[in-house]
This record gives C-alpha cells, structure tokens and sequence, in this order.
C-alpha cells in the first residue's frame, strides 16, 4: 500500500464545476498536510496548507480528517486555469519526512 | 513566498558524461534542500536531503556515489550525476524550507532541470 494515495483521475469538468479530491495516508505519525499544483512539466507550488479545523482559500477548500486519515481539497466554480496535477503532500515525524501522492490530473473545459 | 532557482533548466548529455545541476535560495538561507526526482506521468520521489557542512543524507536506493551532493554554503546545493545513463533521465526538482515563514514546514520549489541523457 502507498504511503499516500490518490486518485490519479483525469477529472474532466466543465467551467464552472465543483470538484473533489480525496487522499489518503497510511502513517498514523503523520503532522502535516498540503496540496500543492502541478502544472506539465513544471515544479509543485503549493496551494494550501491542511489544516484539522478545514480551511478556505477563495475557490478552494482543504479539509482534514485525522480519523480516517483523508484529506480533501475542494474546487468551487472552476476555471479553464485550474487545469493542472494536484498533489496531495504530507509531512510524518518530527523530522519532516515529505511524502508526495502521484498526484489527480484535472482538465477543466469550456 | 521564498524563491527557489535551478540551473540549467535542461540538459542534454551524451551517455558518461556528468552533469552538474545547481539549487539556490535567492532570499533566505536554507540550512537543508531536497532533491527529488520525477519520472512522467509518476510522483515526485525524494533522493536525498543536503545538509550545508555536512554530508547528504540519501533515501534507500539511491546511489550516493552516483548522485553526488554537496552543500557548500547556506544558499547552494549542488546535485551531480556521474557517469549519466539514459535511465537517469528525469525531472529533478530541489527544494528548500524557510525557517523565515510562518510554518517552517512547506517547502519551496526550484523550477526542475530536465535532464536527457543520449
């Protein structure tokens, strides 16, 4: 089993749309949680901290829930900009050990 | 947020050949950056941590030898690969934390260095 698994998609949504992502982590010990984007062959540039009590960004909203290990990122009225790879992050121990998911392709359509 | 920068941004380099590839904090001092790698299509996969003034630590199966990795001041980490193959073709991304931010835990990104290797 992968440490942090995603649905790798491609979600194709029209503009507009709201979609969701999940991810789940195996290591219990894990701290923090992110969602960076992923543009084609570019670097990750991170998008949103997790946080247990959830948070919003605009269009977008991270949520975390410990128990059962997931985490979500909510996209609200989505824009053809949107279209990227989103990486689900999570960091375990003390040490910060950074732990990557393969990440969930969107493709957001006229 | 910190700025991360790679150079070159791409390489292409015939089979044993070593390519140097350079990390840079530009506005803060980073006493630890990543290496990843990324294969297409595939997660981004940690290499090693650079520790300026000391030696790389090195994820299990990644060669120390081959990838070599040196921190020599606060603001540079250097990744080279010797003897390059054609499976060694990759996106390499080297990140950096802030301890200047908020949260000391995200990292910043280079812009990656695609290598080919022919």
């Amino acid at each position: 089993r992968k440490e942090v698994e995603q649905d790798p998609g491609p979600f194709n949504v029209p503009e507009g749309a709201t979609v969701a992502f999940n991810c789940t982590y195996s290591n219990s010990a894990s701290q923090s949680f992110f969602w960076y984007r992923q543009d084609c062959r570019k670097e990750p540039k991170l998008l949103m901290s997790v946080y247990s009590s959830g948070n919003e960004d605009g269009r977008f909203t991270a949520q975390l829930n410990r128990a059962s290990q997931y985490i979500s990122l909510l996209i609200r009225d989505s824009k053809l900009s949107d279209s990227a790879t989103y990486l689900c992050v999570v960091n375990v121990g003390g040490g910060f050990k950074t732990i990557f998911g393969a990440g969930t392709r969107l493709f957001v359509k006229a | 947020g910190a700025v991360v920068s790679q150079h070159p941004s791409w390489v292409i380099c015939k089979s044993g050949t070593s390519v140097k590839i350079e990390c840079r904090s530009l506005d803060f001092q980073a006493t630890t950056m990543f290496w990843y790698r990324q294969f297409p299509k595939q997660s981004l996969m940690l290499m090693a941590t650079s520790n300026e003034g000391s030696k790389a630590t090195y994820e299990q199966g990644v060669e120390k030898d081959k990838f070599l990795i040196n921190h020599a001041s606060l603001t540079l980490s250097t990744l080279t690969v010797t003897s390059a193959h054609p499976e060694d073709s990759s996106f390499y991304i080297c990140s950096a934390r802030d301890p200047g931010q908020g949260r000391t835990d995200t990292q910043y990104f280079g812009p990656g260095t695609r290598l080919t290797v022919l």
